[in-house]
């Protein structure tokens, strides 16, 4: 089955720890993207990347790290700088003019 | 500065009625707008899409209209159906940021509810 696979489905942080979210895709898309959506608002973009070894920041990339060491690969960390982390977070790849999504992760602080 | 207006955050219409979903936009760079539909704990998905060269798309149920003068967009259900209920998505993608910086700017979503 081809598609975008994001792992854990929940995660909890702690005070001060980083955390990271998988994101992994078998579509063979060059573009991959993260998005945060807080309950009763948009997806924001956080980070993006074209083709691998190569990334930008989105709109609220603050306290957030990525890489993309390889093409199937995007994973997102989120840093103890982030103070408001609690969210579901999207990940997403492109083909063509369209975002194809993974079903999400949804991180909460203990 | 939001560039992407949904400005009813929910919609409730009978099953077998029309719904329409309305959505502005401030940016005169957009140049492709997209809806996705998205339920709950889960990703959004593709609905229909939208050329700023075009005024009309259809695709089975899904109507989408565009209206660039305005910058105002909507997306028609007909007939809605009870499974249509869920979270509607307008996204638009910006002129300028086509090849490496393709990005798309999505709106707050409305929760459309379909009654049986």
């Amino acid at each position: 089955d081809g598609g975008i696979t994001q792992s854990p489905k929940y995660l909890f942080r702690k005070e001060g720890q980083n955390v990271t979210l998988s994101c992994e895709q078998n579509l063979n898309h060059d573009a991959m993207y993260w998005y945060r959506q807080d309950p009763g608002q948009g997806l924001r973009l956080i980070y993006y990347s074209q083709i691998v070894n190569d990334f930008q920041k989105g709109d609220i990339a603050e306290g957030y790290s990525v890489s993309r060491e390889k093409k199937e690969s995007f994973p997102l960390t989120v840093t103890s700088a982030q103070k408001n982390p609690t969210a579901f977070y999207l990940c997403a790849s492109r083909w063509g003019e369209k975002l194809f999504f993974g079903s999400g992760t949804q991180l909460s602080v203990l | 500065d939001q560039q992407v207006k949904q400005n009813s955050p929910s919609l409730s219409v009978q099953e077998g009625r029309i719904s329409i979903l309305n959505c502005d936009y401030t940016n005169s760079m957009f140049d492709y707008f997209l809806w996705y539909k998205k339920y709950p704990a889960e990703g959004p998905t593709f609905l229909i899409s939208i050329s700023s060269i075009k005024d009309k798309n259809e695709d089975g149920r899904f109507t989408v209209f565009l209206n660039k003068s305005a910058k105002h967009l909507s997306l028609h259900i007909v007939p809605s159906q009870p499974g249509d209920s869920a979270v509607y998505f307008c996204a638009a993608r910006n002129s300028g940021s086509g090849g490496s910086n393709y990005k798309l700017t999505f709106g707050k979503g409305t929760l459309l509810t379909v009654n049986p």
